[in-house]
């Protein structure tokens, strides 16, 4: 079974550049989250959307961030302009809402921004 | 504001050890929580889900536990492996289809 592919998995870029990233959820799942994880906070939820529908994007950090989702099978989350401190490792994950069933969780992306 | 606490923050152990790595979150109204394991420069598995209603659940090795009023949760793995080693992460979620909020995790070594 294909679990949640995300893209890129590394990204190296410089300041002030725009940084896109992707993910696939799971076919059939109608929840996505977007995850932050870092040394200093740990994982953080930035965005949840439930049926393509943003529900809650109260951990977004500011308004460079910005996550869609055009159909049930894509996701981007998109930084304008990037910053070093946006450095870290972004998680996207896909479950069914509705049921009692576990968040199946991508390799990540992990992102430096110099 | 929901917060789960993990503890120890790392541990280390000879293999064939039984150990328990422990959560604690702060408000009681959860909906389910899960067990994850995290590999270095990888993604999360699920190892565990427990539904509010249940006590426990197991696989394997594994046997995780909740105790909803007190806010507290186990995870306890028999004859530990040196392949056991990751860091082991709980998370809470309060409704079906939200957000889950994790713990620091525990960094688990388990020397051959």
């Amino acid at each position: 079974d294909a679990g949640v592919i995300q893209s890129p998995r590394h990204e190296v870029t410089e300041m002030g550049q725009e940084v896109t990233l992707r993910c696939k959820p799971i076919s059939g799942h109608n929840s996505l989250f977007w995850y932050r994880q870092t040394m200093m906070r740990g994982l953080e939820l930035l965005i949840y959307f439930n049926n393509n529908v943003p529900i809650d994007d109260s951990g977004m950090p500011e308004d460079r961030f910005s996550a869609k989702m055009p159909n049930a099978s894509f996701s981007t989350l998109k930084i304008q302009p990037s910053e070093p401190r946006d450095s870290a490792v972004y998680f996207c994950a896909s479950s069914f809402r509705g049921s009692n069933q576990p968040q199946h969780f991508g390799d990540g992306t992990r992102l430096s921004i110099l | 504001k929901q917060e789960v606490t993990q503890i120890p923050a790392a541990l280390s152990v000879p293999e064939g050890e039984n150990l328990v790595l422990n959560c604690s979150f702060t408000d009681s109204a959860i909906y389910n929580l899960q067990w994850f394991r995290q590999d270095p420069g990888k993604g999360l598995t699920s190892l565990l889900l427990i539904q509010s209603s249940q006590r426990e659940q197991t696989s394997g090795r594994l046997n995780a536990s909740l105790d909803k009023s007190s806010g507290r949760s186990t995870l306890y793995i028999a004859a530990s492996q040196p392949g056991d080693s990751a860091t082991y992460l709980c998370a809470v979620t309060e409704t079906s289809g939200s957000r889950l909020t994790f713990g620091e995790g525990t960094q688990l070594t388990v020397n051959p």
